[in-house]
């Protein structure tokens, strides 16, 4: 059974910093491309960041300004977002998803509150 | 940036009635379209994909049609678990996926 455990969530300052995990079972996670996906409260789903199975491909969605940085470690089958500078607008839940076309599977969620 | 756009906002329905949900991109997507289904306080769900193809284990009365830019979901007969929101996603342009805005489908 394919499983994605998002970890890391929290209220931070603005200006602060975190690092969301996903951890990843019942499947090949190296043969996958991962994602970052947010929706603030009440709001709509919003495309975060992207990275190819080995990595060799990274990107981000324009708004976010070099803030964040997408990575992953095959052999520990998690991906992460390290998320700098972060902002009030970036109070989100953030999902990790796997696809690298539609999302076939996605986490539970980690909440993310910035706020001071 | 492909912008996509869902309508109506909110759709009442009775159970046992058909819903048709519509979702319209700025510029074609060819089939590279997917629905996803949203209950309160859990992560979407895959319902769809190329616009037509249901996901595993998903329920016939899900049928999803269209292509280039315009595409609908149609559930044939709402049971009491399908009022949810629903969002349209195009993948054509991945990895830069864009989502519609949803539908809210409540009971009627």
């Amino acid at each position: 059974e394919v499983q994605l455990v998002e970890s890391g969530g929290g209220l931070v300052k603005p200006g602060g910093s975190l690092r969301l995990s996903c951890a990843a079972s019942g499947f090949t996670f190296s043969s996958y491309s991962m994602n970052w996906v947010r929706q603030a409260p009440g709001k709509g789903l919003e495309w975060v960041s992207s990275i190819s199975g080995i990595s060799s491909d990274i990107y981000y969605a324009d708004s976010l300004k070099g803030r964040f940085t997408i990575s992953r470690d095959n052999a520990k089958n998690s991906l992460y977002l390290q998320m700098n500078s972060l902002r009030a607008e970036d109070t989100a839940v953030y999902y990790c998803a796997r696809g690298g076309s539609y999302y076939g599977y996605w986490g539970q969620g980690t909440l993310v509150t910035v706020s001071s | 940036e492909v912008v996509m756009t869902q309508s109506p906002a909110t759709l009442s329905v009775s159970p046992g009635e058909r819903a048709t949900l519509s979702c319209r991109a700025s510029q074609t997507v060819s089939s590279n379209l997917a629905w996803y289904q949203q209950k309160p306080a859990q992560a979407p769900r895959l319902l769809i994909y190329g616009a037509s193809t249901r996901a595993t284990g998903i329920p016939a009365r899900f049928s999803g049609s269209g292509s280039g830019t315009e595409f609908t979901l149609t559930i044939s007969s709402l049971q009491s678990e399908d009022f949810a929101v629903y969002y349209c996603q195009q993948y054509n342009n991945w990895p830069r996926n864009t989502f519609g805005q949803g539908t809210k489908l409540e009971i009627k």
